[in-house]
């Protein structure tokens, strides 16, 4: 059972070129995020999914796209890579209920530096 | 919206001292409440989690943490300090199920450090 698997692990980007970091779960959830770590500000929400075929915006999402391509896989697109952006990206993916909650499982993440 | 407030982003204990890493956060509806550990180059593991019932919730490796609503904490403790412990601490809040949209929402976090 592999979890939530993220690719790439490591990336290096020039200023204004562009990517799409993947991500899928095999646990059958209905919610994705997308975050971003820097230090000291801990795990920044850039966007998620709570179902299949929606997206929401989180705290950052300036300068990111998302696609919930199926319930299984949830991209995260970069159009044109600025430094700002170098970060540790995390893809994360949890079932919801009104009644009991369960936590979020976690990918490996993606160092992402651009130059 | 929810939100999260972890107390000191770097806390030093020494080994066998109690650890005290605090958290508070903000919702506007009953939340669901968790910990997370991420040790260096990795990615996160949940070590406790509060959703419903008993305000008193106990995780792995001899954690535990306390859900008061009147103080709107949820502050994670562990009687004695191992060095195994070194590692950063995150809080985090959800808002509950999908028809709150299913935000899940971090603090920015708490390095522990362990001194022999």
């Amino acid at each position: 059972n592999a979890g939530v698997t993220q690719t790439p692990k490591f990336q290096v980007l020039k200023t204004g070129q562009s990517m799409t970091l993947q991500c899928a779960q095999d646990m059958n959830h209905n919610s994705m995020y997308w975050y971003r770590q820097d230090p000291g500000m801990g795990l920044r929400l850039i966007y998620y999914s709570a179902s299949e075929g929606t997206t929401d915006k989180g705290e950052v999402p300036n300068g990111y796209n998302v696609s919930r391509l199926n319930k299984r896989e949830f991209s995260l697109r970069l159009e044109s890579a600025a430094p700002s952006q170098t970060s540790v990206y995390f893809c994360a993916s949890r079932i919801p209920n009104t009644l009991w909650d369960t936590e979020a499982f976690f990918g490996q993440g993606t160092r992402l530096t651009v130059v | 919206a929810q939100s999260v407030t972890q107390l000191g982003s770097h806390v030093s204990v020494s080994e066998g001292a109690l650890v005290l890493l605090r958290c508070n956060y903000s919702s506007s509806v009953p939340p669901y409440l968790f910990w997370y550990v991420q040790y260096p180059n990795q990615g996160l593991q949940l070590l406790l989690k509060y959703t419903t019932g008993a305000t008193l919730v106990k995780g792995i490796n001899g954690f535990e943490a306390e859900f008061k609503k009147s103080e709107t904490s949820f502050h994670l403790t562990k009687p004695s300090a191992h060095m195994s412990d070194a590692a950063e601490y995150f809080c985090a809040v959800s808002e509950g199920g999908m028809e709150y949209g299913n935000k899940l929402v971090f603090g920015a976090g708490t390095i522990l450090r362990v001194k022999s």
